[in-house]
């Protein structure tokens, strides 16, 4: 089966700052994208999905950007909070095909 | 309860022993998948059901492993003979519309070969 990354990149931010989680997708053909959140001895869970025929789409303090030409998602929280201390993972997927998971980036949100 | 549920929560087997992980999707969901997701690292697909459509296996490492749904429903993901490389956390989701929708997790099994 598919299995990505081994080491987990880290972003550490001050309480309050806004943050910027990368992701580099391989798949031009992909339309359909979703970033997850996943705190320690838990599932990962939905924050947000934006289908390719977008390149912005807010929710609740969360923003995710598509840049088809460069073939990059980035989800940016805005006011960070402790509480969103975690690993995020992106997702792509084309048609319907199964989903591919991004490496991982680990939050570190300091008081 | 509303979300994917796994059991159990735990399990630590001896090698070569079989195991079996249960899942119960969110209620009129038709699509499962199942996951393993090894220590800081990210999620390897292992298997995926859609309705009575034959399910997408290519994800299994070995034949040691497999997986049933039954009903349409819960399913079942059993590790035949286990080795310490099979340890990990084994993640079950569903969603509804196929492949289209976004996937809901449950907390997983860990499974721990001793």
């Amino acid at each position: 089966g598919e299995s990505v990354g081994l080491h987990l990149p880290t972003l550490s931010v001050q309480e309050g700052d806004n943050s910027i989680i990368n992701c580099a997708y391989s798949n031009s053909a992909s339309d359909y994208f979703i970033w997850y959140k996943q705190e320690s001895g838990k599932g990962p869970q939905f924050i947000i999905d934006i289908r390719s025929n977008m390149d912005k789409r807010q929710g609740q303090r969360v923003t995710v950007l598509l840049n088809k030409t460069v073939k990059h998602l980035s989800l940016q929280i805005a006011a960070t909070q402790p509480g969103d201390s975690a690993v995020y993972f992106c997702a792509e997927r084309s048609g319907f095909q199964k989903l591919v998971f991004g490496t991982g980036t680990r939050l570190l949100v300091s008081p | 309860g509303a979300g994917v549920s796994q059991s159990p929560s735990n399990k630590v087997t001896e090698k070569g022993k079989d195991v079996e992980l249960r899942c119960d999707p969110i209620s009129g969901h038709t699509a499962l998948y199942w996951y393993r997701q090894s220590l800081g690292q990210g999620l390897e697909f292992l298997i995926y059901f859609q309705g009575n459509s034959a399910p997408d296996k290519s994800g299994l490492p070995s034949d040691r492993f497999s997986a049933e749904r039954t009903g349409g429903s819960v399913s079942t993901l059993t590790i035949q003979r286990t080795q310490q490389e099979d340890s990990a956390v084994y993640l079950c989701a569903s969603s509804t519309e196929g492949r289209s929708g976004p996937q809901h997790f449950g907390d997983g099994t860990r499974l721990s070969i001793l």
